[in-house]
């Protein structure tokens, strides 16, 4: 079994509609949580961090941690054409300074015109 | 202020080949961390560089070896290259509470 899961999809949206992406973990020990978005043949750049529970809103972006279920989500508003990329998430434990981060496998997302 | 910058942007081997992966750190960041992405696949840890010693270490082969020099900046060196190394390898420069990527080396091998 793999640390994070990550649906691959890919998920096909029409402009406008809100997205949800999901990510399940089985290591307790994971503090810290990101998500990335990643355009094709890029570099992940980072959307969100977080590190409790509860819920974190930036713009049309929200992201939202559950430990008690090991799961976590990034929901995307309103979402545009632009927002058309692969979304990774991304976890790690924190010791004095940056972890390694274990990634899912990151949802290819489509949204249409 | 740039970000973290990385060459060769692309790069073509043969197997058994060698290669150099370089990466300069955001200004400001003493550590570095390498991650390679196989196509479909998310970023997996390598290893990671701090006050140019090797800090932690994904499960990669001793082929993968790398090197942190005073100013920061990272080599990835990759020994006896297979077909399997093809991958978009990933530097990625941080302080405690904020970690970035740049846009990566894409290596294929023939």
């Amino acid at each position: 079994q793999k640390e994070v899961e990550q649906d691959p999809g890919p998920l096909s949206v029409p402009e406008g509609a809100i997205v949800s992406l999901n990510c399940t973990y089985s290591n307790s020990a994971f503090q810290y949580f990101m998500w990335y978005r990643q355009y094709s043949r890029k570099g992940p750049e980072l959307l969100m961090y977080t590190y409790s529970s509860g819920n974190k809103e930036d713009g049309r972006f929200t992201a939202q941690v559950d430990k008690s279920s090991k799961y976590i989500s990034l929901f995307i508003r309103d979402s545009q054409p632009s927002d058309s990329a692969t979304y990774l998430c991304a976890m790690t434990t924190f010791s004095g300074g940056y972890n390694k981060l274990i990634f899912g496998a990151g949802t290819r997302l489509a949204v249409h015109p | 202020d740039a970000g973290v910058t990385q060459s060769p942007t692309h790069l073509i081997k043969t197997r058994g080949q060698q290669v150099t992966l370089r990466c300069s750190p955001k200004s400001g960041h003493d550590t570095v961390s390498w991650y390679q992405q196989a196509l479909g696949q998310g970023p997996q840890f390598i290893f990671q560089y701090y006050e140019e010693e090797e800090r932690q270490r994904g499960n990669f082969p001793d082929r993968f070896s790398g090197h942190q020099f005073p100013n920061y900046s990272s080599e990835l060196n990759v020994n006896a290259l297979l077909l399997g190394d093809s991958a978009l390898y990933l530097c990625a420069s941080s302080l405690p509470g904020e970690l970035f990527f740049g846009e990566g080396s894409r290596l294929t091998v023939l």
